[in-house]
């Protein structure tokens, strides 16, 4: 079935990058995405990556996918106190069930001075 | 632009108890979702709607979960009875494009 696996801890220093890795098992995915969730808030889209791309650069954020390794990673350039969050990696099945999203357990980000 | 609302924030309610989430999407957007999300876990889906048809809402509990989305804009979450493993944030989520879910804050649930 549909899996997606991230390490659940990350301490950066400030200035710092933060790379954030994730692995997932379907190969028929279609979207792979990057989601941020603040205390107390819902969960923000950072940014996605299709399927047939290896790499997407917004600003400070960085994504890389390895197709053959299934294997998905974000780094954050010049980490800030204001990066603090859970981070999730998620995958977008293809087939009839394009619009399913299957989130990771979540990488909590923290900033150490 | 306002993003989805959802209400109430939080709520504590007994066991066996009834509870209800509200939902609005943002303005335009078809699709909405319910996810539950577990302590330390992301996402996962109980119900997906295309305007007011549920297309996807084989994860969704039927025994004692219930949705409607009226007119295809706001739609409510209920819970009749309420269990202590339902305690868990519930969010609500709109797209135009399957591409990009916006999510709302959620409702905390508490059940004791």
């Amino acid at each position: 079935g549909e899996d997606v696996e991230q390490s659940l801890f990350l301490s950066v220093r400030e200035g710092d990058s933060s790379v954030i890795n994730c692995t997932y098992t379907d190969s028929s995915s279609t979207y792979l995405y990057w989601y941020k969730q603040e205390p107390g808030a819902g969960l923000q889209l950072l940014t996605y990556i299709f399927s047939n791309m290896d790499m997407k650069q917004d600003q400070r954020l960085t994504v890389l996918l390895n197709k053959k390794d299934k294997h998905l990673s974000l780094r954050i350039a010049d980490t800030q106190t204001g990066d603090s969050a859970i981070y999730f990696c998620a995958e977008s099945p293809g087939g009839s069930s394009a619009s399913k999203i299957i989130f990771g357990s979540g990488t909590r980000l923290s900033i150490r001075p | 632009e306002a993003g989805v609302v959802q209400s109430p924030r939080y709520k504590i309610i007994e066991k066996k108890q009834p509870v209800a989430f509200w939902c609005n999407p943002i303005s335009g957007h078809n699709t909405l979702y319910w996810y539950l999300q577990n302590l330390g876990q992301g996402p996962e889906l109980l119900i997906r709607y295309e305007n007011e048809e549920a297309v996807d809402d084989s994860q969704l509990p039927k025994d004692r979960f219930s949705a409607e989305r009226l007119k295809g804009v706001d739609s409510t979450l209920k819970i009749q009875p309420a269990e202590l493993g339902d305690s868990a944030v519930y969010l609500c989520a709109s797209s135009s494009d399957t591409n990009e879910q916006y999510f709302g804050p959620g409702t905390r649930l508490t059940v004791t």
